[in-house]
């Protein structure tokens, strides 16, 4: 099946600092990627919605200057929290669908962020 | 706007029991459905998706317009079956249901 990867699995950052997290599709061109935040036994939230060449599209409440989404090619799309705080701290997932993966949305493994 | 409720945060039955894992969503048009499971400490796995209208690992999930309903279900419940299970709705992007934590004991 279709692949997914993220990079790092997980980042401890002091308050202030950004951080960047990577989402690649390994196997299959990813038109489109999401990307989503769970926060300890609560369920995944959608973020934002990216297609590639496109701005991304953020869900209602999620700061677009904060988190930057950049999906410049077909299998890499990346997260960047800006001046982290520690309310940022979370666990962050992305996932892919595209060309050789149908319809099916592929989740990443996801990125523990912690922000001292 | 789609939303999709589960009802049960948690669920325990013995092993060998049947397992019913509820979902219900509110969408006007046509949906797509899901069901995603996570083991701990693994990412989250596609389980199954009612147009595929298949069996994997014994669970089974149809589809019920009616009662906007698509309930996933395992006559049979295992130890390894021990997961928290997400029912998700997709139509442009794919929202999650709050999730069900399944535990089977032996």
């Amino acid at each position: 099946g279709a692949v997914v990867s993220q990079h790092p699995s997980w980042v401890i950052c002091k308050s202030g600092t950004s951080v960047k997290i990577e989402c690649r599709s390994l196997d299959f061109q990813a038109t489109t990627m999401f990307w989503y935040r769970q926060f300890p036994k609560q369920s995944l939230m959608l973020m934002a919605t990216s297609n590639e060449g496109s701005k991304a599209t953020y869900e209602q409440g999620v700061e677009k200057d904060k988190f930057l989404i950049n999906h410049a090619s077909l299998t890499l799309s990346t997260l960047t929290v800006t001046s982290a705080h520690p309310e940022d701290s979370s666990f962050y997932i992305c996932s892919a669908r595209g060309q050789g993966a149908g319809e099916t949305q592929y989740f990443g493994p996801g990125t523990r962020l912690l922000v001292l | 706007a789609q939303r999709v409720t589960q009802p049960e945060k948690l669920l325990s039955v013995f092993k060998g029991a049947p397992v019913e894992l509820k979902c219900n969503y509110s969408y006007s048009g046509s949906p797509e459905l899901f069901w995603y499971v996570q083991y701990s400490r693994q990412r989250l796995q596609l389980l199954l998706r009612h147009i595929s209208r298949e069996s994997i690992k014994g669970f089974t999930a149809d589809l019920n317009k009616g009662e906007t309903s698509f309930h996933l279900k395992k006559p049979f419940a295992q130890e390894e079956d021990s997961a928290m299970y997400y029912c998700a709705l997709s139509i442009n992007d794919m929202r999650f249901g709050a999730g069900t934590r399944l535990t089977v004991k032996p």
